[in-house]
């Protein structure tokens, strides 16, 4: 089974500095990564996703996440926040033999101007 | 155009009543879902269904009964409403035929339960 933490609840950062979300995760084969976004009042929507090939992801909206299997980890990204990234952050694990996805706590980003 | 849609937005009521949330999806996809997002935003999966049959159903009281009429619908049946039944239920759907989870889920814009 596998397991996603996400190393704090609650991120902030200046309108143009470096946006970083961190995720660990635990599996016992090579998994399959995910980062969602979920703005207030509204689901959840893919940002971007691993599961094989090229270890630097590129996703939407300036956002990418490299995935270091030595580290287990799938950080996330953004050279230079804007505004408008205020949302909360899922990060997710998928076993490719199992059904299930593990979601992460999440991490509120805010912004300030 | 919705490509997950989910009724209704909100929804309040009183303990011991029975509710009903409807989702639909317009993308052609294969599997479809039921999570359960708690006031600290913990998302956690309650059903999945691909092509109608139930593949995934975790640890949920058996007040909780989804049903898949076809393979774009999947309602969610709630008897018995508790206190702690409070929270945002999400519909999401997938491509994955196989239940190979690689495909992204695209989101409902949830329903806001409140039980009073």
């Amino acid at each position: 089974a596998q397991s996603v933490t996400q190393l704090g609840s609650h991120v902030s950062v200046s309108e143009g500095a470096l946006v970083l979300l961190r995720c660990n995760y635990s599996s016992s084969v090579p998994p399959y990564l995910f980062w969602y976004v979920q703005y207030p009042n509204q689901g959840l929507q893919l940002l971007l996703k691993y599961t094989t090939g090229a270890t630097l992801v590129k996703g939407i909206n300036g956002f990418e996440a490299e995935f270091k299997k030595s580290e287990t980890s799938f950080h996330l990204t953004k050279p230079s926040a804007h505004m408008s990234d205020a949302a909360e952050y899922f990060c997710a694990v998928s076993d490719p033999n199992d059904y299930k996805l593990s979601f992460g706590a999440g991490t509120t980003v805010t912004v300030r101007a | 155009d919705t490509a997950v849609s989910q009724t209704p937005k909100y929804l309040v009521t009183q303990m011991g009543n029975d509710k009903s949330i409807k989702c639909e999806q317009n993308l052609g996809h294969d599997t479809m879902y039921w999570y359960k997002q708690d006031s600290k935003k913990f998302l956690k999966i309650m059903f999945s269904y691909n092509n109608k049959e139930l593949i995934i159903n975790e640890t949920v009281p058996n007040r909780f009964s989804p049903k898949s009429p076809d393979k774009a619908h999947l309602n969610l049946h709630i008897n018995s409403l508790e206190l702690g039944d409070s929270a945002v239920y999400f519909c999401a759907s997938s491509q994955d035929g196989t239940g190979a989870h690689y495909s992204p889920l695209h989101f409902g814009n949830g329903t806001r339960l409140t039980v009073t």
